[in-house]
């Protein structure tokens, strides 16, 4: 089982450029979450999907940020016209079921540098 | 509005010695509570969880108190090692969204 892959690790993009960042969630698992970690502000949630369906973008950033999951062995999160704002690690993580007291397992996330 | 708060920002302790990391939270409504372990370079990983009708949970070198009265809980880690320096992130849970705290980077110095 290798865990909860995540690419690219590291990104570097101008300010108004687009990223995306890829994640593949461990196999079996039905759950899908998205967090974005700073020094400031800990660990975020931006975005759940269970089944492939989105469930909860709470999160989000409304005008920029977008997750997709097409299929159960993908997710991406798209953010368009980065700002130096966004600069941040971007973890996802992936559970069972997506049930009250699971273990997220997390992948080791990309680092997104908006310059 | 941080829901999750931790005490400390950093907290150093000699090898040998029991660290002590604090969290609070606010919304009565969780009832479960990890502690992620994160290493430089990786993702958060949970370290042992508790839910909230218990009041210790013990696992090895690393024993959760909770008080649901008071609305904190701590995490001991007794006997701790040079390998134990990491981040450690507090956080609960309601249905399946967790919300984490911001982190208390521990250095154990040997």
């Amino acid at each position: 089982n290798a865990g909860v892959i995540q690419t690219p690790r590291h990104k570097v993009t101008g300010k108004g450029q687009e990223a995306t960042l890829w994640c593949e969630p461990i196999s079996g698992h039905s759950a899908v979450f998205w967090y974005r970690q700073t020094i400031v502000q800990g660990l975020e949630f931006l975005t759940y999907f269970r089944n492939q369906a989105p469930i909860d973008d709470s999160g989000m950033p409304k005008e920029r940020f977008s997750a997709q999951m097409p299929n159960q062995s993908h997710s991406t999160l798209k953010i368009q016209s980065t700002q130096p704002q966004d600069s941040a690690v971007y973890l996802c993580a992936s559970s069972l079921l997506g049930g009250n007291a699971e273990t997220l397992y997390f992948g080791s996330g990309t680092r997104l540098t908006v310059l | 509005q941080q829901q999750v708060r931790q005490s400390s920002q950093s907290l150093t302790v000699w090898e040998g010695e029991t660290a002590i990391l604090n969290c609070s939270y606010e919304n009565s409504a969780f009832d479960y509570f990890p502690w992620y372990q994160q290493f430089p370079g990786e993702g958060p990983a949970l370290l042992i969880a508790i839910r909230s009708v218990s009041d210790k949970k013990e696992d090895g070198r690393f024993t959760i108190f909770f008080n649901k009265r008071e609305k904190n809980l701590s995490l001991h880690i007794k006997d701790s090692q040079p390998g134990d320096s990491a981040t450690y992130f507090c956080a609960a849970n309601m249905g399946y969204k967790l919300t984490f705290g911001t982190g208390t980077s521990l250095l154990v110095d040997p």
